[in-house]
């Protein structure tokens, strides 16, 4: 059974920083590229960034990049999201999909920016 | 960014009664693989998105057959034959094939 989990999410003061992984199980992980979306409380989703197969291309929304890093370690079926620079407006829950089917999504984790 | 316009935000339904959701693109989603990466999503309240439809009209495994979905190019349409109160919740139309990939703001449906 295709199975991601997303952890790693809690509350952090703006300027903060939290890394959240996504733990992936019951398919090739190394052999899909990976995608996190977010949805902030109310709004629609959201996409945030995207990882090749092998972790050699990244792709950034314009509103995470030069903050936000995706990296991935396909030994360990996981996948990453480094987030600095936090500010009110990341606020949300983070989801991590199988790119290109988007098929199958956890729970997410809920991130909130707030002082 | 391509963008993604859906119609209506708001869409309340009889119960048994048919529903209609229209997503426009702003520009066409015709990849250049052939493929067309427009799918659909329901979010129910309280849950994570959930994939009903791919590549326009692929319909997901478990999904009930009173979903289909049609369109070609920019304009994309999602049908509910007859609706049953499990289907309230929040739909979404998504496109795969620009980055970034973009969705709709959102259908919202409810009993009427």
């Amino acid at each position: 059974e295709v199975q991601v989990v997303e952890s790693g999410g809690g509350l952090v003061q703006p300027g903060g920083s939290l890394r959240l992984s996504c733990s992936a199980s019951g398919f090739a992980f190394s052999t899909y590229p990976m995608d996190w979306f977010r949805q902030a409380p109310g709004k629609e989703l959201e996409y945030v960034s995207a990882i090749s197969s092998n972790g050699g291309s990244t792709y950034y929304a314009d509103s995470v990049k030069g903050r936000f890093t995706i990296s991935r370690d396909n030994s360990k079926n996981t996948l990453y999201l480094q987030m600095i620079s936090l500010r009110a407006e990341d606020t949300a829950v983070y989801y991590c999909v199988r790119s290109k089917s988007w098929d199958y999504w956890g729970q997410g984790t809920l991130v909130t920016v707030s002082s | 960014d391509v963008v993604m316009t859906q119609s209506p935000l708001s869409l309340p339904v009889t119960l048994g009664q048919p529903a209609s959701i229209s997503c426009r693109s702003s520009q066409s989603l015709v990849h250049s693989d052939g493929n067309t990466y427009l799918n659909w999503f329901q979010q129910r309240p309280g849950q994570s998105p959930r994939r009903l439809i791919y590549k326009i009209s692929n319909r997901d495994s478990g999904v009930p057959d009173r979903f289909s979905g049609s369109g070609s190019a920019t304009d994309f349409t999602l049908k509910i034959s007859r609706v049953e109160a499990e289907d309230v919740g929040v739909y979404y139309c998504m496109q795969g094939t620009h980055w970034p990939y973009t969705f709709g703001q959102g259908t919202r449906l409810e009993i009427k």
